[in-house]
């Protein structure tokens, strides 16, 4: 079971906008703004989207963008394309922990 | 460009050892902390180990202290995971990743380890 709660699939038509929500609780996701996103094709290796909870790295697209309210940060990802299809998973600092990052279960994005 | 490259992995019984490594390119290897997180099969990501940047610093998640033992060798540009005592739990790929303040800006592709009689 992981740390952080995140919906197992979400769908979306090419050209729609989603949003994957990721709750932890007030000691990890709303205590912190170190909140990061993953995109992560199947054999692939995982690429950061967001971190500290909006900010994207230089080369991501920004159709990619994120926010936090309270013990909830979300993923939205507009103008879905079919390359988007990929697993998601979100992280976040915690203070609870022997290690210092708690994830959460992944999830899994399909482009219709 | 950067590049982490992990390799080690395989089929092991209960019980034994495995360890695996990881060679960096790219960038200044020695300034980064640097992290093993693992995925095992139809179930999320998991932190397995950090490393400070001149390994003087290092943490475990609970499930492996004690088994699993995080090094480096900065001078070959190379990380490793010293894995002993595995059990079937621990089946999952294994990548390397570069810690970049609470994230992990670049990751390998993984190494795949079964534990299995």
């Amino acid at each position: 079971q992981s740390a952080l709660t995140q919906p197992a699939s979400v769908s979306g038509s090419p050209g729609q906008s989603i949003t994957i929500s990721c709750t932890g609780t007030s000691s990890d996701v709303g205590g912190y703004n170190y909140v990061s996103w993953y995109q992560h094709h199947p054999g692939k290796a995982p690429k950061l989207m967001i971190y500290e909870v909006s900010n994207r790295p230089s080369g991501v697209s920004n159709r990619f963008s994120g926010s936090k309210s309270g013990n909830t940060a979300s993923l939205t990802i507009s103008g879905l394309q079919a390359e988007d299809e990929a697993d998601y998973h979100c992280s976040s600092f915690t203070m609870t922990r022997s290690l210092d990052v708690v994830f959460g279960g992944g999830t899994r994005l399909t482009v219709l | 460009e950067v590049q982490l490259v992990e390799s080690g992995g395989g089929l092991v019984q209960p019980g034994g050892s495995l360890r695996l490594s990881c060679v960096a390119s790219g960038f200044t290897f020695s300034s980064y902390w640097m992290s093993w997180v693992r995925q095992a099969p139809g179930k999320g990501l998991e932190w397995v180990a950090n490393i400070k940047q001149d390994g003087s610093e290092r943490y475990y998640v609970d499930s492996v202290k004690g088994r699993f033992s995080i090094s480096r060798d900065n001078a070959k540009n190379s990380l490793y995971l010293q894995m002993t005592g595995l059990r079937a739990g621990d089946t999952a790929v294994y990548y390397c990743a570069r810690r970049h303040t609470v994230a992990t800006d670049y990751w390998g592709q993984g190494t795949l380890v079964t534990v299995s009689s």
